[in-house]
């Protein structure tokens, strides 16, 4: 079954901490996405990668890192310079297309708390 | 002012009724509409795309575009209690995808 695979589902971070969150897609989509979802408001791109070894940085991007060293695989980084971690995470891919021209494919997310 | 704007809710219907939910945009740049479905603890799914004024239909659901408002709906016939669900509209252009805040639907058995 194709899809996309966010681990793990919860993490917790302590103060100072950096986090790493998976995340895994064999639908073989060029273009994978980082997004934040916080209570009351729309998802918000963290970054974004339309290419292996390219991204670029969405509308949050601080605090936040990212690596897109093979096609399947776009891990984002939580560092300590984040100060509101706390939220739902999202990865998403498409078929590639501009940024705003394709459907995107979601993973079933990773929940980040503070300790 | 957000560039997308969706209605808040909370809605609570009853078994088979239709559900009615609406987004408004302000950037005339969006070509493409996108409706989600996301379940409690899970990642949206993709439950409607288009990129035409007029109506889709699939199944029990009907999306339906008017650019020249700069409006879109999304109407369930015949709700069912497994169609409890927030639901998002999302809006691209070639540059940029934004998303709807959601609207949670509650169907009453």
């Amino acid at each position: 079954d194709g899809g996309i695979t966010q681990s793990p589902k919860y993490l917790f971070r302590k103060e100072g901490q950096n986090v790493t969150l998976s995340c895994e897609q064999n639908l073989n989509h060029d273009a994978m996405y980082w997004y934040r979802q916080d209570p009351g408001q729309g998802l918000r791109l963290i970054y974004y990668s339309q290419i292996v070894n390219d991204f670029q940085k969405g509308d949050i991007a601080e605090g936040y890192s990212v690596s897109r060293e093979k096609k399947e695989s776009f891990p984002l980084t939580v560092t300590s310079a984040q100060k509101n971690p706390t939220a739902f995470y999202l990865c998403a891919s498409s078929s590639g297309g501009t940024l705003g021209n394709q459907p995107q494919h979601f993973g079933d997310g990773t929940r980040l708390s503070i300790l | 002012q957000k560039e997308v704007e969706q209605d808040p809710g909370p809605l609570s219907v009853p078994e088979g009724a239709i559900v009615s939910l609406n987004c408004t945009y302000s950037n005339s740049a969006f070509q493409y509409f996108m409706w989600y479905r996301q379940y409690s603890r899970k990642g949206p799914e993709l439950l409607m795309y288009t990129y035409s004024s007029g109506n889709k239909e699939d199944g029990r659901f009907t999306a339906q575009v008017d650019k020249s408002s700069k409006y879109i709906s999304l109407f369930i016939r015949d709700s069912q209690p497994s169609d409890s669900a927030t639901y998002l509209c999302a809006m691209g252009g070639d540059y940029k995808l934004s998303f709807g805040a959601g609207t949670t639907v509650t169907v009453r058995a």
